[in-house]
């Protein structure tokens, strides 16, 4: 089957950096995304990869490795604004997107 | 403001009721998706529609319908509601299928059924 695993939880500290992982196991591969989702509203685009490097984006960068079936989203500079879930999906073979359960990240000032 | 707008907000609807969640995007994108949000679980679609006449089942499409009338409206239907559809239902429209046509997301429809 098809799988998507990040962590459920994390803690960091408002001016830190943190690191949310994302491993994939999927039918196919076009491209992998991450979303990021404040409590009660709706998911907001903020990456996507589909060739092995680093994109970086203002404070937020997301890696990708094909081989080993992993992401991680980086965000630098902590604000307390970044206490969100940040959602990691996967485009399978068939253009579908297969979505992680969320990580909700908890600033701490 | 251009984007999808979802209605009603919220909704408490008694077991066995019929009930259509209403979705509207005004970016003249060809796709749009329907999906629910359950606690520990990823979002998981439901229906999905790459274009206006055209509708297809997602992972999860038991006990709910779509219609793609036109491009901009993409209704989602509960024919007789049941306990189990107690979610948060999110539509969503890209501006293509391809991998590089990010959702973007309406505020979400909470519903609970009782």
């Amino acid at each position: 089957g098809q799988n998507i695993d990040q962590p459920t939880e994390m803690t960091a500290t408002e001016g830190a950096i943190v690191q949310i992982n994302c491993t994939y196991q999927t039918s196919g591969f076009n491209g992998l995304f991450w979303y990021q989702q404040h409590a009660g509203e709706a998911p907001t685009f903020l990456s996507y990869n589909v060739l092995d490097g680093l994109e970086e984006k203002g404070r937020f960068s997301s890696f990708l490795s094909r081989s080993k079936g992993y992401s991680y989203l980086l965000l630098k500079e902590l604000q307390m604004k970044d206490s969100a879930s940040y959602l990691c999906a996967v485009m399978d073979s068939n253009y579908q997107l297969i979505w992680g359960a969320g990580t909700k990240l908890i600033i701490k000032p | 403001i251009a984007g999808i707008t979802q209605a009603p907000t919220s909704q408490i609807l008694a077991a066995g009721r019929r009930m259509t969640l209403r979705c509207t995007q005004d970016m003249r994108h060809n796709a749009m998706y329907w999906y629910r949000q359950d606690l520990g679980l990823g979002l998981r679609l439901i229906h999905y529609s790459n274009t206006a006449g055209t509708t297809g089942k997602g992972e999860v499409p038991d006990g709910y319908s779509v219609s793609r009338a036109n491009t901009d409206d993409f209704p989602l239907t509960l024919a007789s509601a049941v306990p189990s559809q107690t979610s948060v239902y999110f539509c969503a429209s890209s501006a293509g299928q391809g991998a590089n046509s990010p959702l973007h997301f309406g505020n979400g429809t909470r519903l609970t059924v009782t």
